[in-house]
Parts: structure tokens; sequence; C-alpha cells
């Protein structure tokens, strides 16, 4: 499809694990972000990349976490030593233009559960 | 502290009529308003939008309404049917300024259909 797909759709992590997730977005948009949602609550912003380039780490919430889009196409987030407050849905947006002046995008997420 | 609030969690509605889903905001540099759609495992779909130069953008059996004095948005939908039961989304960010600005979500509400 021409959507913005993720992978795993799932993931059981040990404590201590790390973790990486990937996310492909839509052929052509220049912007991705992430964003974390935890049970109940809305999206919470994590990183945005223009192109290969990530103009906004902001939203991170600890530097276990790591994201990267080296060719300016798929992204991957990392997270290093999972700790179980980190079990959230990881949710990838992409859109046409810059920044925050075109419709996000968002793929199906990836679930995290760390045990 | 929560810059865009859903204070109703869930709302119920019978099949036919209209739905109001609220939100308010607190941070007046918010220009760009979106409503998104949530069905579980699945990512948000975006819905409609409004810019804060206009009071109100229609499209098909959704109005959103925006009222910047006083900070307070309203998604309806006429008439209500079966497959609009889902978790809706409001979210806002900065379009101008060329910030690249992550979308700031409320917590949801969860609508549900009645038949």
């Amino acid at each position: 499809g021409a959507g913005v797909s993720q992978s795993p759709r799932y993931k059981v992590a040990k404590r201590g694990q790390d973790v990486a997730l990937r996310c492909d977005p839509i052929s052509g948009h220049v912007s991705l972000f992430w964003y974390q949602q935890a049970l109940g609550q809305g999206p919470e912003f994590l990183t945005y990349f223009q192109n290969e380039a990530q103009l906004d780490k902001s939203g991170l919430p600890s530097d276990r976490f790591f994201a990267e889009r080296p060719e300016g196409s798929v992204s991957t987030l990392k997270i290093q030593r999972t700790q179980q407050e980190d079990s959230a849905v990881y949710l990838c947006a992409s859109s046409l233009a810059l920044g925050g002046t075109e419709t996000q995008y968002f793929g199906p997420g990836t679930r995290l559960l760390v045990l | 502290d929560q810059q865009v609030k859903q204070n109703s969690p869930s709302l119920s509605v019978q099949e036919g009529r209209i739905s109001i889903l609220n939100c308010d905001y607190t941070n007046s540099m918010f220009d760009y308003f979106l409503w998104y759609k949530k069905y579980p495992a699945e990512g948000p779909t975006f819905l409609i939008s409004i810019s804060s130069i206009k009071d109100k953008n229609e499209d098909g059996r959704f109005t959103v309404f925006l009222n910047k004095s006083a900070k307070h948005l309203s998604l309806h939908i006429v008439p209500s049917q079966p497959g609009d039961s889902a978790v809706y989304f409001c979210a806002a960010s900065r379009r101008t300024g060329g910030g690249a600005d992550g979308l700031t979500f409320g917590k949801g509400t969860h609508l549900i259909i009645q038949p």
C-alpha cells in the first residue's frame, strides 16, 4: 500500500534489552515524526526529521532513546536498556512538506511491551 | 500541564443524530488544529483541520468550529453512523514561524454510536 508502514507491529522485550522500531514513510514525504502513546493517553511528540536531518528531539524522554533517518527515507527508533515505563505504542507519521505545515499521516504503530 | 484538553473520555450518540466532540487548548501560539479518528490497533487517521484564520471548516458530514477567543474547538458529525464509532483525537500545532513542531494531542474521546 501507499501508506506509512511500521515494523514490527508488536514487540515484547525483557527489561534491559535493546529494541529497534522501523518506520517506512510515504514515498516522497520530507517530514517524519515519532510519537509515543501510553495507554489511555494521546500521542506525545518524540522527535522530528526533515529529510535526513533530525531537527527536533526535544520529546525524547531520555538518552536511552535514539532515532535516525540516514538516507532521508526509512527511520529507526532505538531504545536501549528498555524499562517497564517504555511500554507504549510508538507511532510514526510523515508529511509531504516542512514541519507542521502539512497534514501528518500515521502508521499503525508498534506496540512495545517491556516485561 | 496539558495544552490540549478533551474533557469527555466517552460520548454515546444515537445513530442519525448529531455528535459533538469538544476540545480546549491553552497555548495561544497554536494556529492550526486537526481532528484524527482512531480505530483499535490502527494508527490515527486524519479527518479534518482548521486554520486559526477561519472559524469553520466543513467536509461532508464533518464540520469543525473554532472559537479563538474561548480557545475552544468542536467537531460536529451529522448524521452519526455506526462506522463513526472510534476514538477521536484533537490535535494542535504552530504553522507560522517555520518551526518544525510535532502535533500536541488531547487524550481522546471515545465516540459510541448506538443503533
